[in-house]
């Protein structure tokens, strides 16, 4: 079946505009996770879906960030007033119940964003 | 907080060559400790996992023990291929919370 997908693949954009970022997890998956990457360094952690609310949510850097999952499927990322800073890979990741234990979080292949 | 520190890399080897890649971490609670790998142009994948101490994950000749007095989790093979050339992250879940912690993860290549 399919993974977890996120579009767009990369994305360029001027500091201070507004970006959103799209991650399909896989079909049945009731848990959704965000990820960045900076370069050179491992993924770091920015929110936890359950369902349709953040479960968690501490991850994410300032009140520029916000995430939604409406329908508890598709998830966006808003990043508001871009920063030079906040060019990195977004990660999106669901797993099949909430990751206790040791249930896997499938991956997205990512979106690199660059802030110009 | 959690944490996991990766050995410094890059690490380039010979094919045929022995690999131990270390990873050690610090955490509240009892861990579950994980492998992820990323190769060239595809996303991060798992590779192993154990969820409690002395287990032993192991995946495509790659082991890893779950070591709770030394808090290590060090990955090894014996005898690594070209095909293993990619970047491999160490990580940690705890029950408290759903977040995976990772390592800055470390880029492996084999030479023919």
């Amino acid at each position: 079946g399919a993974g977890v997908s996120q579009t767009p693949s990369n994305k360029v954009t001027e500091k201070g505009k507004y970006v959103e970022l799209r991650c399909d997890p896989i079909s049945g998956h009731t848990a959704l996770y965000w990820y960045r990457q900076s370069l050179g360094q491992g993924p770091e952690f920015l929110i936890y879906f359950q369902g349709t609310g953040a479960a968690d949510d501490s991850g994410l850097p300032n009140d520029r960030f916000f995430a939604v999952r409406p329908e508890g499927s598709v998830s966006t990322l808003k990043i508001q007033r871009t920063e030079r800073g906040d060019s990195a890979v977004y990660l999106c990741a669901s797993s099949l119940t909430r990751a206790t234990g040791g249930s896997e979080q499938y991956f997205g292949p990512g979106t690199r964003l660059t802030v110009t | 907080g959690n944490s996991v520190t990766q050995m410094e890399g890059p690490v380039t080897l010979s094919e045929e060559a022995f690999l131990t890649i270390n990873c050690t971490y610090t955490a509240t609670g009892y861990p579950s400790l994980f492998w992820y790998v990323q190769y060239p142009g595809e996303g991060l994948q798992l590779l192993l996992k154990a969820t409690k101490a002395d287990d032993k994950g192991s995946n495509k000749g790659f082991e890893a023990t779950y070591r709770k007095e030394t808090t290590s989790f060090h990955l090894e093979k014996g005898s690594v291929q070209v095909s293993d050339s990619a970047v491999y992250f160490c990580a940690l879940h705890t029950g408290a919370n759903s977040k995976l912690t990772f390592g800055k993860g470390i880029t492996l290549s084999v030479r023919p």
